[in-house]
């Protein structure tokens, strides 16, 4: 599938790196969403956009920051991590609205060392 | 706050034959929206089907197809003639369609194995 890419796959930083991850989607949607799924946990929601404006934050760290400039596009700036930070994150997006199913990017792999 | 438990963290099934994944959820709403989600190995989420609670009608796509038995708050999956391609994490969530939400509860997930 290559409705939602991430890049890139594989990401590994330091505690005191700053990166980001981008998603973008080819779908027309107009809802982006970040998750994080750790081993052995369910998949969290992270933050939620709507036609490029933040509607849901769930309590994330400040050192997570997301940006949104287009509908299609989304990144999620990294920096001063910690090692519980590492996880797979995934982007996802819909048509909005609470109808539309989601769908998902093949996720990044991050390692905070 | 709504939850989604999925007491099977491993499951394995026969090529041909059939498996049942477990769901439940908790909730005090009366109007939400089920998913069964598969994840492979390749780490892709794809969405494998979608049961709406005021539907009373099971929710079918090919060979999926859901018990959902909304009193009890169950939501399982039922992959028929399994395929070696089924194999993946299997996660079941929940949205809510109160106050506009979009935010999906997720369950730990089902990791399925199919043994040829």
């Amino acid at each position: 599938e290559t409705g939602v890419t991430q890049t890139p796959r594989h990401l590994v930083m330091g505690m005191t790196n700053k990166k980001s991850l981008k998603c973008e989607q080819h779908l027309g949607h107009n809802a982006m969403y970040w998750y994080k799924q750790s081993a052995k946990k369910p998949l969290e929601l992270m933050f939620v956009y709507n036609f490029k404006e933040q509607t849901e934050n769930n309590s994330v760290p400040s050192r997570f920051s997301p940006e949104c400039p287009n509908s299609s596009h989304l990144f999620l700036h990294l920096h001063t991590l910690q090692p519980e930070d590492s996880a797979l994150y995934l982007c996802a997006s819909s048509r909005g609205g609470e109808r539309e199913t989601q769908y998902f990017g093949p996720g990044t792999r991050l390692l905070v060392l | 706050a709504q939850t989604v438990t999925q007491s099977q963290p491993e499951m394995s099934v026969q090529e041909a034959e059939t498996v049942t994944l477990s769901c439940t959820y908790d909730t005090s709403e009366s109007d939400y929206y089920l998913f069964w989600y598969k994840q492979p190995p390749s780490r892709q989420m794809i969405l494998v089907i979608r049961q709406e609670a005021y539907k009373q009608q099971n929710a079918t796509e090919n060979r999926f197809s859901v018990n959902f038995q909304k009193a009890a708050k169950s939501f399982s999956l039922k992959i028929s003639d399994s395929q070696l391609g089924d194999a993946a994490m299997y996660f079941c969530a929940y949205r809510s369609r109160q106050g506009g939400s979009e935010k999906l509860v997720f369950g730990k997930g089902t990791k399925l194995t199919v043994n040829p």
